[in-house]
C-alpha cells in the first residue's frame, strides 16, 4: 500500500499567520491518466472531514484562497495564510491514485 | 444541497454483524461511487471500498474483504455496509463519503 507521511504531525500557530503541511508519498501519485489524485481534508472536532483541495491544487468549492494546494510526483504542500479559529482541527491528505486509497497520518492545527 | 445521512449509532456483541446505512439526498445518487472510510478512536482514517450504485460494482480494500459487504437500494438511494465477526478492532466510526461530501459517522461499539 501507499504510505503518505505528513509533517509536523501538529503545528501551533497564531491566528493571522501561516501553516503549512508536507505530505510525502512511498510512490509517485502520477496516475496512468496522468492525473494525480492527491486531495487535502480537514475535520474538525468532531466533525466528519471535508474536502479542501482535491487533484493538488484545485480549491473545492466554498473553500477560500487562504487555502492552497501544491506539489508533483510524491511530495506535496498544503499552506493556510491568515489563519482563523474555524482552520483549528486535524489536516489529513488522501491519495486515490493507487489502490487502496491511503490516508496520511494527520497534522493537528492548534492555536498558539 | 448534497446530504449523506447515516443510520444511528450501534452497540454490538462481539461476533455479530451490524448493518449501518447512507441515504444520500441532492445529487443523481446513481452517477457517483459510494465509499465507506473507517476511524478508530483518535486515529487516522482508512479506506474500506467502494461502490458504484448504477451497477453494483464494488473494489475493496483487502484488509477489508471478508468484514466488509457493501450494498445499495437505487430505489431509496440509500448505500449500505454490513460488518461481520466483529471484535473490538471493529469499534470506530464508520462514514459514507462521494468523495466531496460526507455523512455523519456511525459510531459502532462491539462490546458484550
Amino acid at each position: 500500500d501507499v504510505v503518505l507521511t505528513q509533517t509536523p504531525v501538529s503545528l501551533l500557530i497564531s491566528l493571522g499567520g501561516q501553516a503549512s503541511i508536507s505530505c510525502r508519498s512511498s510512490q509517485s501519485l502520477v496516475h496512468s491518466n496522468g492525473n494525480t489524485y492527491l486531495h487535502w481534508y480537514l475535520q474538525k472536532p468532531g466533525q466528519s472531514p471535508q474536502l479542501l483541495i482535491y487533484q493538488v491544487s484545485n480549491r473545492f468549492s466554498g473553500i477560500p484562497d487562504r487555502f492552497s494546494g501544491s506539489g508533483s510526483g510524491t511530495d506535496f504542500t498544503l499552506k493556510i495564510s491568515r489563519v482563523e479559529p474555524e482552520d483549528l482541527g486535524v489536516y489529513y491528505c488522501l491519495q486515490r491514485t493507487h489502490n487502496p486509497w491511503t490516508f496520511g497520518g494527520g497534522t493537528k492545527l492548534e492555536l498558539k | 444541497q448534497v446530504k449523506l445521512l447515516q443510520s444511528g449509532a450501534a452497540l454490538v456483541k462481539p461476533g455479530a454483524s451490524v448493518k449501518m446505512s447512507c441515504k444520500a439526498s441532492g445529487y443523481t445518487f446513481t452517477d457517483y461511487w459510494v465509499s465507506w472510510v473507517k476511524q478508530s478512536h483518535g486515529k487516522s482514517l482508512e479506506w474500506i471500498g467502494e461502490i458504484y450504485p448504477n451497477s453494483g460494482a464494488t473494489n475493496f480494500n483487502e484488509k477489508f474483504k471478508g468484514k466488509a459487504t457493501l450494498t445499495v437500494d437505487k430505489s431509496t438511494s440509500t448505500a449500505y455496509m454490513e460488518l461481520s465477526r466483529l471484535t473490538s478492532e471493529d469499534s470506530a466510526i464508520y462514514y459514507c463519503t462521494s468523495g466531496t461530501d460526507w455523512g455523519q459517522g456511525v459510531m459502532v461499539t462491539v462490546s458484550s
